[in-house]
């Protein structure tokens, strides 16, 4: 499984743009990146999936250069109610392994 | 949209308590998980099953015990609870997306041990 690393903690202000990055030097050709968000006591919520390129839903954007050794999730206009846990993953693919494992992920700070 | 259950969702009990926690899934996923999560702290891997009578162990020890029966069922057990064990565990269900496949979580149980 490829390694994610990701920046610990975030602050942002509401109705800000906010980008969070994920580095992944050593993604596999046919591995995915799936970005997951969790709020306190609840399970993670699957955000948004991409291969390479762009990828934008009615959530998020997710923006993967050529290379693919890094992905960047935006979030648009943010609100109080985006404060929770981003969860870079990389790997899932259909043929790939079933051990799905988490990272610390990146905590994001909404402030009014 | 995700129609996985966790039972019970909240559980206190004394120490030594055999205790079991359900999990259960209408969607007729084959790989389901088990993760345990402090509050503010990160998720850790404790089992997984491909499918019926399948269960390996993950990243992180744990003293549980997993069953896969029926696809729809994957149980959680603690023989004899101790305070170490009071955390939230959560179920999780693998389903095909796409390109790749993503997780869908129940909602959780939290246990505490007195």
């Amino acid at each position: 499984l490829a390694k994610t690393t990701q920046p610990i903690s975030m602050d942002s202000y509401e109705g800000q743009e906010v980008n969070i990055t994920c580095s992944h030097n050593n993604i596999a050709t046919n591995d995915y990146i799936t970005w997951y968000q969790q709020f306190p006591s609840q399970g993670p919520r699957f955000i948004i999936q991409g291969y390479k390129t762009k990828v934008t839903n009615e959530v998020a954007s997710l923006f993967i250069p050529a290379d693919r050794k890094s992905s960047t999730l935006s979030l648009p206009r943010v609100s109080l109610s985006d404060t929770a846990v981003y969860y870079c993953l990389v790997g899932e693919g259909n043929t790939g392994g079933f051990k799905t494992i988490f990272g610390a992920g990146t905590r994001l700070f909404v402030k009014a | 949209e995700a129609d996985i259950y966790q039972t019970p969702r909240y559980l206190v009990i004394g120490t030594g308590k055999k205790i079991t926690l359900e999990c259960s899934q209408t969607m007729g996923h084959d790989k389901m998980y088990w993760y345990q999560q402090d509050p503010g702290m990160e998720l850790h891997l404790i089992h997984y099953s491909y499918g019926v009578n399948s269960t390996e162990k993950g990243d992180l020890s744990s003293e549980s015990t997993v069953s896969r029966i029926r696809t729809e069922h994957f149980p959680l057990t603690l023989e004899s609870a101790r305070p170490s064990h009071t955390s939230q565990y959560l179920c999780a269900t693998r389903r095909a997306f796409s390109g790749a496949n993503v997780l869908t979580f129940g909602a959780g149980s939290r246990l505490t041990v007195l």
